[in-house]
């Protein structure tokens, strides 16, 4: 059973223009929302994130927008540089639940490529 | 550099063998969270401690084991190893800052079961 799913694994997008990556989640138990990026052979890093009382956040370059309502969100990237060319991970947590566990819901990753 | 350190970077065993992974978290983090990523399964929840005590488990097998230690370093051990454990294992943290959900993720271990 899938909570978090990216249904994209490749967008290939010129330098310059837009990217828009897409992740639909399942449980309506989830209120944060993130995005990571990941390099081969390292770590994700942490990108930017929303929580679920906002529907858009800004920082920079990027931007994220959560629709509650389609179980929804998107990240985008304006302009896209060749240096983003990575894979993308959505994640989303229930802080909702209590304590201090905030496990993050991975979906499988939607690979970029900015062309130059 | 995200400050949250693994060791080793890669880990070569045989099925049947006991590894050890390591983790510390960056200065001041009191959560480690561990997670698991395999080609068909993206990454995966493992377990998590809080300042010393498991907090919450997720897909971890019965064979895999963790502990946090007073200065809050992290361990992860894997026994009776089976090829397909053979993953990159990746450890994070969180709780210094004041949004307690975003975990910062170390560089990982390649584990490889022959």
């Amino acid at each position: 059973d899938q909570q978090v799913k990216q249904n994209s694994p490749s967008l290939s997008v010129q330098e310059g223009r837009i990217s828009i990556l897409n992740c639909d989640y399942t449980n309506s138990m989830f209120d944060y929302f993130l995005w990571y990026k990941k390099y081969p052979a390292e770590g994700p890093t942490f990108l930017i994130s929303i929580s679920s009382i906002k529907d858009k956040n800004e920082d920079g370059r990027f931007t994220v927008f959560l629709n509650k309502s389609a179980k929804h969100l998107s990240l985008h990237i304006v302009p896209s540089q060749p240096g983003d060319s990575a894979v993308y991970f959505c994640a989303a947590s229930a802080r909702g639940s209590g304590g201090s566990n905030y496990k993050l819901t991975f979906g499988k990753g939607t690979l970029l490529t900015v062309n130059p | 550099d995200s400050g949250v350190t693994q060791t080793p970077k890669h880990l070569i065993t045989a099925t049947g063998q006991r590894v050890t992974l390591r983790c510390s978290p960056r200065s001041g983090d009191l959560s480690v969270y561990w997670y698991q990523q395999s080609l068909d399964q993206g990454l995966q929840f493992l377990i998590q401690y809080y300042n010393g005590e498991e907090r919450a488990k997720g897909n971890i097998l019965e064979r895999f084991s963790a502990q946090q230690f007073p200065d809050l370093h992290s361990e992860l051990n894997l026994s009776s190893l089976e090829l397909g454990d053979s993953a990159l294992y990746f450890c994070a943290s969180s709780g210094r800052d004041p949004r307690l959900e975003t975990q910062y993720f170390g560089p990982g271990t390649r584990l490889l079961v022959l």
